[in-house]
């Protein structure tokens, strides 16, 4: 899997929107960004995937650089209940499933 | 659907003691997978399984044991634990075929602590 470089922490006030972002400046043609977040003790949950074009679901937007060596997870509206270490994942869409997951980014939604 | 099922969810362990994590999934997905995950770190990939009957080492396989013989349950094994086992630990599943796309589905972990 592709390398990905995300910053360790951020803050973000409650209600406000959270902006993720993700460098993977060695992403392949064939490989998508995806994105998980592991709310304490808890096991990782998925959020969203995206291969070039934007992408929005119930949780989250992501945009994906036209050069695709860069994203960003927008939480519209965070809630205290989005605190949580969020990983940006670049891999294929097929073939080996393991995932291989970074540092993150420990997201603080504050009061 | 449950999703992603694992037991026990808290253990105690004495040094040399075996025992078996299990993890079950209702999703008729073909890939499990079990991680696991030390204080302040990543996960860690320690065998997984493309389907019955066929499993392989991840990252860090010494010390554990699984086997598939249905596509619902995927257990791991510990032989003889050690402290350095003291960890938590995540089964996961998905797809394999490409038309369902690449995303993994995890339990709630196991916790377990060799003493």
């Amino acid at each position: 899997d592709a390398k990905t470089t995300q910053p360790t922490s951020m803050d973000c006030a409650e209600g406000r929107a959270a902006n993720l972002p993700c460098n993977h400046s060695t992403i392949s043609g064939n490989e998508y960004v995806y994105w998980y977040r592991q709310i304490h003790s808890q096991g990782p949950q998925y959020i969203i995937h995206g291969l070039k074009n934007n992408e929005t679901n119930e949780m989250a937007s992501l945009i994906i650089t036209e050069d695709r060596k860069s994203s960003t997870l927008i939480l519209p509206h965070a809630t205290l209940r989005d605190t949580a270490v969020y990983y940006c994942i670049v891999r294929p869409h097929t073939g080996r499933r393991a995932l291989t997951f970074g540092s993150g980014t420990r997201l603080q939604v504050q009061p | 659907n449950a999703g992603v099922t694992q037991t026990p969810k808290f253990q105690v362990l004495k040094t040399g003691q075996s025992m078996t994590l299990q993890c079950a999934q209702d999703m008729n997905h073909e890939y499990m997978s079990w991680y696991r995950q030390d204080p302040g770190m990543g996960l860690r990939l320690i065998h997984y399984s493309v389907g019955a009957g066929i499993t392989d080492q991840g990252e860090v396989p010494n010390g554990y044991n699984v086997s598939r013989s249905t596509t619902e349950d995927f257990p791991l094994r510990l032989l003889s634990a050690a402290p350095s086992q003291t960890s938590v630990y995540f089964c996961a599943s998905s797809y394999f075929s490409g038309v369902a796309g690449n995303t993994i589905y995890f339990g709630e972990g196991s916790w377990l602590t060799v003493v």
